[in-house]
Formats: C-alpha cells, structure tokens, sequence
C-alpha cells in the first residue's frame, strides 16, 4: 500500500497518560498535515509540516500536543497528560507543495479514547 | 480565519434522483476546494476539486461549480446509487502560499434509499 499510513488505529488510555501517534506520508510527499475529528464535525486543522519544518500550527494545539517530523518523512504527534476532551479521530494527510494543487490525501485515522 | 459552511446537513434521496450539496466560504484569498467523501469509519477521499480560476468541473456523475463572487460552491451528484450513501465534506484553502491547510465545512450525510 502506498498510501498515507497511520500507527497504531486505536489507542485507549487513561486520563493523564501520554500518547504517541506517527504518520508515514507517501514517499514524495513534502508536505505533511495533522487534522482532529470529531463524531459528526469535519476534520480540524492543528498543525503542518514542510520537509521537516513545522509552518504552522492551529489555536487548537494546546501545550500539551507536540509534532515532529525530524527527517522529513514520517511525523508523531504526541499528547501529553491526555484529557477527556482529546477523545477523537487523528487524520494525518500529505500533499505535495508546489503542484498546480495541494490535493490531500488522508491516512486511516488513530482513534484515540480517554478514559 | 476562513470559515467554511455546508447545507444541508443529512440528505435523503431516491435512488437516480440528483443530490446537492452547497458551501460558502468567508476568505476571498481561498482559491482552492476539495470536496471529500467519507464513509463510516474510513478516511476521508478526495472526489473532486476546483481551483478558483474555474467555475465548474465535471467528472462522470459529479460536479462542481464555484461562484467566487458570492463565494460559494456547490457538489452536484447525479443518478445517485446507494454505493453514494456516506458524509461529504467541502473544504477550502489558499493553496501555493504557507497556509495550505484545509478548512472543512461540517460535513452533510446524503442517504440514497434504493
């Protein structure tokens, strides 16, 4: 399969763990994306990657959500001292920058549940 | 910011009736819009896109026309089958610049009853 992949597609944890998702974009892709969704609301945007630089980031990442993309290829998404509220689907996408379109193409999801 | 809005929310058509779907966005800088299926509990996928110095595009059964005078755009579907039953998400973004993120509306069902 050459498409996005995301590890691991579930994760259940308890209130004030950490969580580590990563993403591993199709190989040519240089742009890389984090989105959250919600049941019954379109995915949100939280941050984005360029190669390895981080470009921007949404209001909805807090402190305790980080992203890497250290070489440029895969990225995590880590949640530190997980809440309730974090329960939700992470999409992570890739594109490529400088195309006649930035056409997004989406990962399975991880499913994260708070307990 | 972009703010993206879809209408209606659940849509329920007989199939081989056409469905439409509509969006306004806010951002007169947006120029791209990708409109996306997503069935249950699968990513979403990309099924067709406008870019802003075109005011329609079809492919096959599905369209697209965009009006960025009154900054909209509408998903146009016909002949519908019931393989066309998921949530369809509209989404817009400013793309070739450093904001390339897409910002979704929140999504319509369309139910095609056989």
């Amino acid at each position: 399969d050459t498409g996005v992949s995301q590890d691991p597609r579930h994760k259940i944890t308890k209130r004030g763990q950490n969580v580590t998702f990563r993403c591993d974009p199709i190989s040519e892709h240089n742009r890389l994306y984090w989105y959250r969704q919600t049941l019954g609301q379109g995915p949100e945007f939280l941050t984005y990657f360029q190669n390895e630089a981080q470009l921007e980031k949404s209001r909805l990442l807090s402190d305790r959500f980080s992203a890497e993309r250290p070489k440029g290829s895969f990225s995590t998404l880590e949640i530190q001292r997980t809440e309730q509220g974090d329960s939700a689907m992470y999409l992570c996408a890739s594109s490529i920058a400088g195309g006649s379109t930035d056409t997004q193409y989406f990962g399975p999801g991880t499913r994260l549940t708070v307990l | 910011g972009e703010n993206v809005e879809q209408h209606p929310s659940t849509l329920s058509v007989q199939e081989g009736d056409s469905a439409v779907i509509k969006c306004t966005y806010s951002d007169s800088a947006s120029n791209y819009f990708p409109w996306y299926k997503q069935e249950l509990g699968k990513r979403p996928q990309l099924i067709i896109d406008i870019r802003s110095n075109v005011g329609e595009k079809k492919d096959q059964r599905i369209a697209v026309t965009l009006n960025k005078t009154a900054k909209h755009f509408s998903l146009h579907i016909t002949e519908t089958q019931p393989e066309d039953s998921a949530v369809y998400f509209c989404a817009a973004s400013s793309y070739g610049g450093s904001q390339g993120n897409l910002i979704f509306g929140k999504g319509t069902k369309l139910s095609v009853k056989p």
